[in-house]
């Protein structure tokens, strides 16, 4: 089984500051990683995944982010934060063969002010 | 490429009713995943729908339940409704949600408030 944990319920940040988003997982094989984000009212949009390879992932929006296997960890950056950016950031695991599905964790609201 | 529907995106019923939720995914796709979205539990999976036939099935009561068209349109029936099922249900598709790190595309989601 796996688990996700997403250490912050809510970041609060002005625009154009930098922000990252904590992430670590857990599971007893190996996984693909996903950050979603859900504006108000929609359903989730995928903001970038990792699959294999470089542990740097570039997603839509300016953001990106690391996969750090020892720390079991795939954090999410962005270096210059917009009012847009306020949303629910949701990071989750699959693993990486068979049929499986999405496991979340609980999200992390960033708040971005003026 | 229109996207997941889902339809309706609100709904209100009493404890005891029963509901149907109907979710459309993009075309050509195969899988329709649903999620239950609550402020406690967060996003937690229901049940995975492939080629007509539930392939993974989450840790809900039997209360719920789905079905896939031959067409890959999904349903969701929840029956006997409790105040806690009151969430935001969301349904994804995929092409095959084999272990390909495919991405899942979510639909709106249909808010149920169960009174």
């Amino acid at each position: 089984a796996q688990s996700v944990t997403q250490l912050d319920s809510q970041v609060p940040v002005f625009e154009e500051a930098p922000v990252e988003l904590r992430c670590n997982y857990s599971s007893s094989v190996s996984v693909y990683l996903f950050w979603y984000v859900q504006y108000p009212n929609q359903g989730l949009q995928l903001l970038l995944k990792y699959l294999s390879g470089s542990t740097l992932v570039k997603g839509i929006n300016g953001f990106e982010a690391e996969f750090n296997k020892s720390q079991t960890s795939f954090h999410l950056r962005k270096p210059s934060v917009h009012i847009s950016d306020t949303a629910e950031y949701f990071c989750a695991v699959r693993p990486n063969s068979g049929y499986s599905t999405l496991t979340f964790g609980k999200g992390t609201m960033l708040l971005v002010s003026p | 490429k229109a996207g997941v529907t889902q339809t309706p995106r609100y709904l209100i019923k009493t404890r005891g009713q029963q509901v149907t939720l109907s979710c459309s995914p993009i075309s050509g796709h195969r899988s329709v995943s649903w999620y239950q979205q609550t402020p406690g539990q967060g996003l937690q999976f229901l049940f995975e729908y492939f080629s007509e036939t539930q392939r993974n099935k989450g840790n809900f009561p039997g209360r719920f339940s789905g079905r896939q068209f031959s067409n890959s349109r999904s349903e969701m029936n929840v029956s006997t409704l409790e105040l806690g099922d009151s969430a935001l249900y969301l349904c994804a598709s995929s092409l095959i949600a084999g272990g390909l790190g495919e991405t899942q595309y979510f639909g709106p989601g249909t808010r149920l408030l169960v009174l």
